[in-house]
């Protein structure tokens, strides 16, 4: 147990519709990623949060976003959903600035779209 | 992002050593070598990470070669719950993202 949260854990929804995958990071982590993960892209980073503020993006469409909330939970929401966004998203945390800090992955979403 | 490569996948016998390989040839001062490793069903976890010297935890060996072009993953006595993506990332000094490439799916026979 890496001590990050995912949830759902399986989410199935409609082409066009809108989800909002939740992630909470490990308890003192101030930083929070997530990233995709399909079969003919593999593992791709989508966005950085540290501390409530965007830290970096990556390759995120611009019908994703993402925010830290004070708490440092974090959300990831996608709109008008195609059929090419089924795909695993996974988020990680990991601890203050330095930069060898190890990520946490959580066990990921599961996004079946139809 | 400097790349790295990896051979797509490798066979080992449970017990004994297996020793993952990784190209980078295009490293820069401030890369660090990072290895994650992605077991079935799961999300990827941190394995080890090294800038120059040899590294050793309770999980793996990092060999980084002198030239820093190239570095191995050396798990000691494979075994089952072995098997897995196995990620080797270049991770600037100042980037926090991790960016990950095909990876070695390794497989452990018993």
């Amino acid at each position: 147990d890496s001590g990050v949260t995912q949830t759902p854990k399986h989410l199935i929804t409609a082409t066009g519709q809108r989800v909002t995958l939740r992630c909470s990071p490990r308890s003192g982590d101030l930083s929070v990623y997530w990233y995709q993960q399909s079969l003919d892209q593999g593992l791709q980073f989508l966005i950085q949060y540290y501390n409530g503020e965007e830290r970096a993006k990556g390759n995120i469409l611009e019908r994703f976003s993402a925010q830290q909330f004070p708490d440092l939970h974090s959300e990831l929401n996608l709109s008008s959903l195609e059929l090419g966004d089924s795909a695993l998203y996974f988020c990680a945390s990991s601890g203050g600035g330095q930069i060898y800090n190890e990520q946490f992955f959580g066990p990921g979403t599961r996004l079946t779209v139809l | 992002d400097a790349k790295t490569t990896q051979p797509n996948s490798m066979e080992s016998n449970e017990e004994e050593p297996v020793h993952l390989p990784c190209n980078h040839s295009t490293i820069s001062g401030t890369d660090y070598i990072h290895w994650y490793r992605q077991l079935p069903s799961q999300g990827p976890e941190y394995v080890i990470h090294g800038l120059t010297s040899n590294v050793n935890n309770r999980m793996a060996s990092l060999a980084i070669a002198e030239d820093r072009k190239s570095s191995t993953l050396i798990l000691h006595r494979a075994t089952l719950r072995d098997a897995a993506v196995y990620y080797c990332i270049l991770r600037d000094v100042g980037g926090g993202k991790l960016i990950f490439g095909q990876g070695t799916e390794l497989s452990v026979k018993p």
